[in-house]
């Protein structure tokens, strides 16, 4: 089955830093990868996502780079502010009417300090 | 945006004991339901997928008799924990979602057995 590898586990950056999270996934049929922020007790949100078609995607501070033949995705947040503060999680499916089986990341706790 | 719903939020039980956890999709058909548990400080694992009105596909190493699911109707999914004990104190989350389209998390389930 899928495996996820995230890293890395701890990330701590000063305000208005960039913060860069990375992903490596081992099967290729895998076509759909979302990131998670999750605050404690509470669900995941979905902050960004990408399918296998396309290398690079951008929302605003957020942006995901994909690279499909080395099978590692990245979240790239920039001017990062303290309520970015959280734990972070990648993720990775076969994508189509799969989209939810998702293979998760060990997550990375990302702490800015004012 | 699509909304999901659990409950209870969070339940202590005691040991021996059976727990429901309903998961339903409020504003839209979910033809599938996913389940999750998430370990104090550590990533989701899927448990088990299951389709309106077809039996649960349980991941490796999840007990079919020890987590009942059932996905009766296209907006409730139950999880049931037969006989639980403290070692399956845990975050429990489901995805809802609807085809073509990725999940929607429940807010979670705090399960705390005695």
């Amino acid at each position: 089955g899928e495996n996820v590898e995230q890293h890395p586990s701890t990330l701590s950056v000063q305000e208005g830093d960039s913060a860069v999270i990375k992903c490596t996934y081992s099967d290729s049929a895998s076509n759909y990868f979302p990131w998670y922020k999750q605050e404690l007790g509470k669900r995941p949100q979905l902050i960004i996502d990408i399918r296998s078609n396309v290398g690079e995607k951008k929302d605003q501070r957020i942006a995901v780079t994909l690279n499909k033949t080395a099978k590692h995705f990245s979240l790239h947040i920039t001017e990062t502010q303290p309520e970015d503060s959280a734990v972070y999680f990648c993720a990775a499916s076969v994508g189509g009417t799969s989209y939810g089986k998702l293979t998760f990341g060990q997550g990375t706790i990302l702490t800015v300090h004012p | 945006g699509a909304v999901v719903s659990q409950h209870p939020s969070r339940v202590i039980c005691k040991s021996g004991t059976s727990v429901k956890i309903e998961c339903r999709s409020l504003d839209f058909q979910a033809t599938t339901m996913f389940w999750y548990r998430q370990f104090p400080k550590q990533s989701l694992m899927l448990m088990a997928t299951s389709n309106e009105g077809s039996k649960a596909t349980y991941e490796q190493g999840v007990e079919k008799d020890k987590f009942l699911i059932n996905h009766a109707s296209l907006t409730l999914s139950t999880l049931t924990v037969t006989s639980a004990h403290p070692e399956d104190s845990s975050f429990y989350i489901c995805s809802a979602q609807e085809p073509g389209r990725p999940g929607y998390f429940g807010p979670g389930t705090r399960l705390t057995v005695l």
